[in-house]
């Protein structure tokens, strides 16, 4: 029972450059969602998906992009990245039943912007 | 909109004594509250959640929250602390209009002294 993971877990990167954080899960849940955490904000809803080729904005959006064209995968890409974007990130699925549903949490994703 | 406070960035408490961890929450709709802990390098772990039914909620690890709709509050109770419960815990809010969207509380980190 693999749940949910994310890869890499570590990852170094320079200014400009492409960066994909993977995350997949195994329950076939309906949504998905990436966040950021960062010290003195909690976590910060990046874009979520309520299913597969369906996605829409969160709160800081900016400078990421997502795709989701299986539902069990939800890539992060960054298309340039950015030293703000230095930052702990979490994938989570949940099954949608609706807004009480639980959220599942990967272990996330530790991003270092040079 | 949805937004939660959480009071206390850092609660240090003793070995034995009350753990209470503050969360306050703003909803124009009856809301669905939940409570995460999250330890070291580690992903999110649901602790409990309210969901319109019993206002008292009891959670894994001997924590329990209590829904006050008058206070608008959600706080976070155990009996007695033990070492394993040094982590960072989070407070989450989600409502029927918002979906599946959580908004997060800034966390606070519990420190536990023997």
């Amino acid at each position: 029972d693999a749940g949910i993971t994310q890869s890499p877990r570590y990852k170094i990167t320079e200014t400009g450059r492409q960066v994909t954080l993977m995350c997949h899960q195994t329950w076939s849940h309906s949504y998905m969602f990436w966040y950021r955490q960062d010290l003195g904000h909690g976590l910060r809803l990046i874009y979520y998906s309520a299913a597969a080729d369906i996605t829409d904005k969160g709160e800081v959006p900016d400078g990421y992009v997502v795709s989701r064209s299986k539902t069990e995968n939800f890539p992060l890409t960054l298309e340039s990245a950015t030293r703000s974007q230095t930052s702990v990130y979490f994938c989570a699925s949940s099954a949608g039943q609706g807004a009480g549903d639980t959220q599942y949490f990967g272990p996330g994703t530790r991003l270092t912007v040079l | 909109a949805q937004s939660v406070t959480q009071l206390g960035s850092h609660v240090s408490v003793s070995e034995g004594a009350l753990v209470l961890l503050r969360c306050n929450y703003s909803s124009s709709v009856p809301p669905y509250l939940f409570w995460y802990v999250q330890y070291p390098n580690q992903g999110l772990q649901l602790l409990l959640k309210y969901t319109s039914a019993a206002t008292l909620v009891k959670g894994i690890n001997g924590f329990e929250a209590e829904f006050k709709k008058s206070e608008t509050s959600f706080h976070l109770t155990k009996p007695s602390a033990h070492m394993s419960d040094a982590a960072e815990y989070f407070c989450a809010v989600s409502a029927r209009h918002t979906g599946n969207q959580f908004y997060f509380g800034t966390g606070t980190s519990l420190t536990v002294i023997p």
